[in-house]
């Protein structure tokens, strides 16, 4: 069964304190791997999308990087406007939908 | 500035009720999507649209209809047959296979 875990439920870090989320899955076939910010009340918003194994992209102070388990989503420096919930998704090959996996709630201190 | 609309952003339903959310996009992306979201668990998957007129169930389609009409609408009714309709509800569209979501604000629904 195809499925998305995501570590730690919550993290929290002080500010310019660098870490890591970690998005494990099992998928048949991997189409795309998503990153999705989201602040409370709101809806998510797109960051970024891997395609296989291999590949890394940044923005600012993220950089989301895939192996062929795992996808982690690395926060350099962080401020206090990073805090909010990160949602990893992925899609299977042939299939329409995304499995979401629950996010890691970040809290970045001032 | 293209984006996806949701309304209303709060609302509350009577035991019994039908209730309507709203989903306009002007991206001009064919395919969009009705996610129901609730606490400790990941979004959930309630309809799609691939095309106009035409849509398909998701995981949890019981107790939810939906129609489209035009390629910018996607509205989801609550139906009464929904037992547990509390929840925040994500509409969202993307350009083509392989691509990321675009995200409405969200509707937050509660029971009352």
């Amino acid at each position: 069964e195809d499925q998305v875990t995501q570590s730690p439920e919550a993290l929290r870090l002080q500010e310019g304190e660098s870490s890591s989320l970690n998005c494990s899955y099992t998928v048949s076939g991997l189409r795309g791997l998503f990153w999705y910010r989201q602040d409370p009340g709101k809806g998510p918003e797109f960051l970024f999308t891997l395609y296989s194994a291999g590949e890394e992209k940044e923005k600012e102070r993220l950089k989301a990087t895939l192996t062929k388990k795992e996808s982690f989503l690395h926060i350099t420096a962080p401020k206090p406007e990073d805090s909010a919930t990160y949602l990893c998704a992925v899609q299977a090959i042939g299939t329409y939908k995304y499995i979401f996996g629950t996010g890691t709630r970040l809290k970045v201190l001032a | 500035d293209g984006g996806i609309t949701q309304s209303p952003k709060y609302l509350f339903r009577k035991e019994g009720q039908n209730v309507t959310l709203s989903c306009e996009q002007n991206l001009n992306h064919d395919a969009m999507y009705w996610y129901r979201q609730d606490p400790g668990q990941g979004l959930r998957l309630i309809y799609y649209s691939q095309i106009v007129n035409d849509f398909q169930k998701g995981d949890i389609a019981e107790g939810y209809s939906v129609s489209r009409e035009k390629k910018e609408s996607f509205p989801l009714t609550v139906t009464s047959a929904q037992k547990n309709p509390t929840a925040f509800y994500l509409c969202a569209s993307k350009a083509g296979e392989g691509y990321g979501y675009t995200f409405g604000s969200g509707t937050r629904l509660t029971v009352v």
